[in-house]
């Protein structure tokens, strides 16, 4: 069965940093470009980033270039969000997705909450 | 950035209706168009993608049309379990961008 799990994610300070993971089975992880997709409390989807196969192009959306960093492990078929200098407006629910283009698997989400 | 725009943002049809939901690009796409299904408290899913080709699984109700900036999700025959929040997104340029979301509503 091709499955994405994200690590838990939690409530975390503004200003404070955190890291979510995935860890993907079920389908040729070294060969896939994956993402992270975002959704803000009752808003719309937000692409966050993506990484190719082997790490050689990496792309962050605007609102969190400089704070985010996304990584992979081809050995051990895992992905990372690395998220620092969180704000409120971080606050949403983090996608672990599969995709190119658009978006054929996706995670079931791990809730990030960033309040004082 | 590419800016979705869908419409309407929300719609209450009946189970049997034929429902069109519209995704207009600030620019052309050339067909880099997908669409997604999301229920409440889950993860979307992909029910098309190059703006008409069916993922599959996907129940041959739903189609999908369009070129350049204008495209079109079509459900021929509401289904009971089609009541969700639509997104188109784009793929022709980075940032990939979705639309604000169409909900449908039982009414």
């Amino acid at each position: 069965e091709v499955q994405l799990v994200e690590s838990e994610g939690g409530l975390v300070k503004p200003g404070g940093s955190l890291r979510l993971s995935c860890a993907a089975s079920g389908f040729t992880f070294s060969t896939s470009t994956m993402n992270w997709v975002r959704q803000a409390p009752g808003k719309g989807l937000e692409w966050v980033s993506s990484i190719s196969s082997n790490s050689g192009y990496i792309n962050y959306a605007d609102s969190v270039r400089g704070r985010f960093t996304i990584s992979r492990d081809n050995a051990k078929n895992s992905l990372d969000l690395h998220m620092d200098s969180l704000r409120a407006e971080d606050t949403a629910v983090y996608y672990c997705a599969r995709g190119r283009y658009y978006i054929d698997v996706w995670g079931k989400g791990t809730t990030v909450t960033v309040s004082s | 950035d590419i800016q979705m725009t869908q419409s309407p943002s929300s719609l209450s049809p009946s189970v049997g209706d034929r429902v069109t939901i519209a995704c207009r690009a600030s620019q052309g796409l050339s067909n880099s168009l997908a669409w997604y299904q999301q229920k409440p408290g889950k993860a979307p899913k992909l029910l098309l993608y190059a703006a008409s080709r069916l993922e599959s699984g996907v129940p041959s109700r739903f189609s999908g049309s369009g070129s350049g900036t204008d495209y079109t999700l079509t459900i021929s025959s509401l289904q009971p379990e089609d009541f969700a929040t639509y997104y188109c997104q784009q793929y022709y340029s980075t940032p990939y961008t979705f639309g604000q979301g169409t909900k449908l509503e039982i009414k």
